[in-house]
């Protein structure tokens, strides 16, 4: 059965530097998501990606963060300047359809900021 | 805007049946997903509800009453590894899912 993966598994990284999470969605998925659970606390979304560009964004997700697909495979989430808060675990996710209910999710990476 | 409302924890033995309940304001709502989250695991789909009514899924059933934004989970004849957490996600228009603080299942032996 096709799923979603994510590299790395785990990542430690500094406060102020930049880290990019990869994901590799199910190949013939449109939309792309990454959401993030600070441990202990909800899911939250962040972005939702289509056709090259971000349909839909949180507050979170702000001028720190960008997302990419940079070939027909990844799609990638950046954070340029990290900080302590940004720890949390992140999952993408991808679905066929736009509005599709039945989100695909990812392993997650666990990101400590230090 | 959205409202959630479920409870926080649920616990059981093995072999008994949960009913996780959900009550939801959403503006624009559309149907009530059920995602599974185990510690440390991403979340997973379990059911969708569009329409009033009883869906059912192997052991995992999921209800819907549209009028008045309720729905439920019933968990029949559990076994251990379920337990985890279950969210209930309303559906509204737009592509991003908005999760709940959901309901954490603890079956005992």
């Amino acid at each position: 059965e096709p799923e979603v993966t994510q590299t790395p598994s785990h990542q430690v990284t500094q406060m102020g530097q930049e880290v990019i999470l990869r994901c590799v969605p199910i190949s013939n998925h449109l939309y792309f998501y990454w959401y993030r659970q600070i441990l202990g606390q909800k899911v939250e979304f962040l972005v939702s990606f289509y056709n090259n560009e971000i349909s839909e964004k949180s507050e979170i997700f702000d001028d720190q963060f960008s997302v990419e697909r940079p070939d027909g495979s990844n799609f990638t989430l950046k954070i340029r300047s990290t900080k302590l808060e940004d720890s949390a675990m992140y999952f993408c996710a991808s679905t066929f359809g736009g509005g599709n209910y039945e989100q695909y999710f990812g392993p997650g990476t666990r990101l400590t900021v230090t | 805007g959205q409202s959630l409302e479920q409870p926080s924890e649920v616990t059981a033995v093995e072999g008994a049946i949960v009913q996780i309940n959900c009550t939801y304001q959403t503006s624009g709502f559309y149907g009530l997903s059920w995602y599974q989250q185990h510690d440390g695991g991403a979340p997973t789909f379990l059911s969708y509800n569009a329409l009033d009514g009883l869906e059912e899924t192997g052991r995992f059933s999921s209800f819907l009453s549209r009028s008045d934004s309720y729905g439920y989970l019933l968990l029949q004849e559990l076994q251990m590894k379920d337990s985890a957490s279950y969210f209930c996600v309303p559906k509204a228009a737009g592509n991003k899912l908005t999760f709940g603080g959901g309901t954490r299942v603890l079956v005992k032996p």
